[in-house]
């Protein structure tokens, strides 16, 4: 299984509203990212856990909330967001900086947020 | 600090021609160097990734990138395009090989014309 689920595939959420997106791999990676993609740019590195921890936080508002309650599992809880966060959020996964032949991230397919 | 540029930010070729999409990086240490493509309103797919044990590399549907240090390139290529191909593709480094310091390139829309 070399795959990384994220859900939901598309959320609408209004500026006042709670939502999470969930991410899912069972790869056996101990690295897990967020990233944020706008539409025509390249991902943007939002937050990286490592072991389960928070490793960076690439100074990412605190509407967003991450959180790994597991080894296979990533959510990134949204409050009060803005429409400028309109975005493709992608959760990726990899092994933990051993470099070399392992150093690969695997991709979800992406939530598409939008927020009204 | 590392970097990547990608020349063109949109590639047009025909079908059954050659696919070259460029990538210069720029790193202080030897960099761990990726290429992956993106569908449209899809996730990142690995298309191939150098990390020092050969200098041209070979990836998944026909891809393939040659490292020159001397040139400080990693340009993509592909001997006959399909129409699958279209897409994003971005460049990516890492200094240290660990995924958590990859940095992308602006993107390369290639498109494949009949």
């Amino acid at each position: 299984d070399t795959e990384v689920t994220q859900t939901p595939k598309h959320l609408v959420m209004g500026m006042t509203n709670k939502k999470s997106l969930k991410c899912e791999q069972h790869m056996g990676h101990r690295a897990m990212y967020w990233y944020k993609q706008k539409a025509k740019k390249p991902p943007e590195l939002m937050f990286v856990y490592s072991y389960e921890k928070l490793s960076i936080n690439e100074s990412v508002p605190s509407r967003f909330s991450p959180e790994c309650p597991n080894s296979s599992l990533l959510n990134l809880h949204l409050h009060a967001l803005q429409p400028e966060d309109s975005a493709l959020y992608l959760c990726a996964s990899s092994q933990v900086g051993t470099g070399g032949e392992n150093t690969e991230a695997f991709f979800g397919q992406g939530t598409r947020l939008t927020v009204v | 600090a590392q970097s990547v540029t990608q020349l063109g930010s949109h590639v047009s070729v025909s079908e059954g021609a050659l696919v070259l999409l460029r990538c210069n990086y720029s790193s202080s240490v030897p960099p761990y160097l990726f290429w992956y493509v993106q569908y449209p309103n899809q996730g990142l797919q690995l298309l191939l990734k150098y990390t020092s044990a050969a200098t041209l590399v070979k990836g998944i549907n026909g891809f393939e990138a040659e490292f020159k240090k001397s040139e400080t390139s990693f340009h993509l290529t592909k001997p006959s395009a399909h129409m699958s191909d279209a897409a994003e593709y971005f460049c990516a480094v890492s200094p240290t090989g660990t995924a958590s310091k990859l940095t992308f390139g602006t993107g390369t829309r290639l498109q494949v014309t009949l």
